[in-house]
């Protein structure tokens, strides 16, 4: 069982280049979320979705995108790539909204 | 808002010995508690979690209790391995908003090294 897949998991972006971030999940989970995980700062909650054409903002928008065409998928989508976006960037899926199932990470770099 | 804080790290123990993380929440309505670990190399996954007050948590010989009078979830292990190394993240989930969305808050998680 896959559970929570990303796609990479490393990344080196120049500024101002732009980028997509891939999660897709197999268990059929309707609440999808992007986190950024920062040294000493815990996760932030960027965007989220509740089901597929459904998607909100979190904690920390700015700069960011994402879209929910079918169940499995969630990309995150950075236009115009900037130093502060450096960070570990983690999806997650839940079935009820609690307990939360997470994707390995991927670790982008901008510089 | 609500808010989750956690001691911070790194906490270095030897093998065997006794762990207490400590986890304080602020929230004003009625969160379930959660505590996940990180490996290295992976994302967060659930260790225990608790939904009401007085529940016990628990997962591996971990364990956490919530305290609604003192506001807290701390972690306890009476006997740590170095498997045990990872970071470990207390976290609230709120679905008090109205809208069946649950809002997660992650204290910034703590780092334990156990020493063989």
């Amino acid at each position: 069982n896959a559970g929570v897949t990303q796609t990479p998991k490393f990344r080196i972006l120049k500024i101002g280049q732009s980028m997509t971030l891939q999660c897709t999940q197999d268990m059929n989970h309707n609440y999808m979320y992007w986190y950024r995980q920062d040294p000493g700062m815990g996760l932030k909650l960027i965007y989220y979705s509740v089901g597929a054409g459904i998607t909100d903002k979190g904690e920390v928008p700015n700069g960011y995108n994402v879209s929910r065409s079918t169940t499995e998928d969630f990309p995150l989508r950075l236009e115009l790539a900037a130093p502060s976006q450096t960070s570990v960037y983690f999806c997650a899926s839940s079935y009820t909204g609690e307990k939360l199932f997470f994707g390995s990470g991927t670790q982008l770099s901008v510089l | 808002g609500d808010s989750v804080t956690q001691m911070e790290g790194p906490v270095t123990l030897s093998e065997e010995a006794f762990l207490t993380i400590n986890c304080t929440y602020t929230a004003t309505g009625y969160p379930s508690l959660f505590w996940y670990v990180q490996y290295p190399g992976e994302g967060l996954q659930l260790l225990l979690k608790a939904t009401k007050a007085d529940d016990k948590g628990s997962n591996k010989g971990f364990e956490a209790t919530y305290r609604k009078e003192t506001t807290s979830f701390h972690l306890e292990k009476g006997s740590v391995q170095v498997s045990d190394s990872a970071v470990y993240f207390c976290a609230l989930s709120d679905s008090s908003g109205g809208s069946g969305t649950y809002k997660y808050i992650f204290g910034t998680g703590t780092r334990l090294k156990v020493l063989a």
